[in-house]
């Protein structure tokens, strides 16, 4: 199982951004992904998660709104996007593999992606 | 949302000796806690699920113990690829999944 995030990226304030995750090695249709988020020195904020399968999407009320998840099954990618960066934004973003039910853990995660909002 | 809190922050150990680390939930979520490692510049690591069962590949060093509100990680004798940092996360009531802030496991 791996999973790949696209490059660190730098953004300012309003602009939008879209980074991915591709995954490679198991049947990447029938397993959910989801995203955490980790500023600056602090820890692990869960943000949501997609079934690629059917779309289906949950988000934390904390993120819902801000950011949405998408999938392209067609090159078996997830995305995380946001339409208008806040500097509060600045982290690193990990896709995980992740179940939806029975033990909901995220068992194999991506490199992660540094983003970073500035003016 | 299930608040989880971690105590302590920062936990001195030398190698070779014990480490306790605790989990405490805002409300009961069964057994239904991980355990994750992270070490600088890199991804999480599940080390435990189910509140006690290891991960596939985590030694048998690492074990965790507790349930309803009450959980424990114990690493029975440090090694110096342990001291890193440490989270529990619970899956009871979700979304949202939930973190807690995390224990530094640092050398003595």
């Amino acid at each position: 199982v791996q999973l790949l995030q696209s490059g660190a990226e730098v953004k300012k304030p309003g602009e939008s951004l879209k980074i991915s995750c591709q995954g490679s090695g198991y049947d990447f249709l029938n397993y959910w992904i989801g995203w955490v988020r980790q500023m600056p020195g602090k820890g692990l904020e869960w943000l949501g998660v997609i079934y690629p399968g059917d779309s289906d999407t949950r988000y934390s009320p904390s993120f819902q709104g801000h950011v949405s998840i998408s999938v392209d099954k067609s090159i078996s990618t997830a995305y995380l996007q946001w339409n208008s960066l806040k500097a509060s934004d600045t982290a690193i973003y990990y896709c995980a593999t992740q179940e939806a039910s029975g033990v909901i853990t995220l068992d194999f995660w991506g490199q992660g992606t540094l983003v970073t909002v500035s003016s | 949302e299930i608040v989880m809190t971690q105590s302590p922050a920062t936990l001195s150990v030398s190698p070779g000796e014990r480490a306790t680390l605790s989990c405490r939930a805002s409300q009961s979520v069964s057994s239904n806690l991980a355990w994750y490692q992270q070490k600088p510049g890199q991804a999480p690591r599940l080390l435990i699920y189910g509140a006690s069962v290891r991960a596939t590949g985590i030694p048998a060093r690492f074990s965790g113990s507790g349930s309803g509100t009450e959980f424990t990680l114990t690493i029975s004798s440090l090694q110096s690829e342990d001291f890193a940092v440490y989270y529990c996360q619970q899956y009871s009531n979700w979304p949202p999944l939930t973190f807690g802030g995390g224990t530094k496991v640092e050398i003595k």
